[in-house]
């Protein structure tokens, strides 16, 4: 059964930093990585979705990659912001359905 | 716009009073989830329908039920709201449930239970 799971629990960095977020798995046979921001009392608003044949995804400040042979996934945030500040979640997609991480808290302080 | 939309925004109920929550979706998707996340824990999948097949999770208790009446509506009932189904409810949807694909998540409901 597929475990994902993401260290630490919460990141606080100062504005323009540029970070990494970490997120793995424990079964390499996976369809997808799923990256979503959820910010506080909200819903998940998908970011990237990288596929098992790629290896990352960019898309503007945010760069995912995809290991899956160590079983590992990173999310890459460029010059970060205040507006950053949200829960991250990573996701695999297994047997019909997705199995979350519990997510990165993320505060960046002006 | 599409979207997944979700109502009420929150809802309070008393325990053990029926409660129902509502997903609507304007993407023509054929599969919609319940998700249920407690507070700094994981989205946690109750059941999903793929078009008007139903899909309960091994470990969703008997109490969750959910009903699909056309392609745009699906509903959440709990049928006796406890103390520990206090959470958020996302709804979301994918076109056909592929791996491929990204899913689309409604703003949730957050239940309060007194």
């Amino acid at each position: 059964k597929q475990e994902v799971t993401q260290i630490p629990a919460a990141l606080s960095v100062p504005e323009g930093e540029n970070l990494v977020l970490n997120c793995s798995f424990t079964d390499s046979a996976i369809y997808n990585l799923q990256w979503f921001r959820q910010d506080p009392g909200k819903g998940l608003t998908s970011l990237l979705l990288i596929q098992s044949s790629q290896r990352e995804q960019t898309s503007g400040r945010l760069n995912a990659s995809l290991d899956k042979s160590s079983g590992r996934s990173t999310l890459y945030i460029a010059a970060s912001q205040p507006g950053d500040s949200a829960t991250y979640l990573c996701a695999s997609f297994d047997t019909g359905k997705l199995i979350f991480g519990q997510g990165t808290t993320l505060q960046v302080k002006p | 716009d599409a979207m997944v939309i979700q109502n009420p925004r929150y809802q309070v109920t008393q325990f053990g009073k029926p409660v129902t929550l509502s997903c609507s979706q304007t993407l023509n998707h054929n599969v919609m989830y319940w998700y249920q996340q407690k507070s700094s824990q994981a989205p946690k999948l109750l059941f999903h329908y793929y078009d008007k097949d139903f899909n309960n999770e091994a470990d969703t208790p008997d109490n969750f039920q959910s009903r699909r009446p056309n392609t745009s509506f699906c509903f959440l009932d709990i049928r006796s709201p406890g103390l520990g189904d206090a959470a958020m409810y996302l709804c979301a949807t994918s076109r056909s449930g592929g791996a491929g694909e990204k899913l689309f998540f409604g703003s949730g409901t957050q239940l309060s239970v007194l």
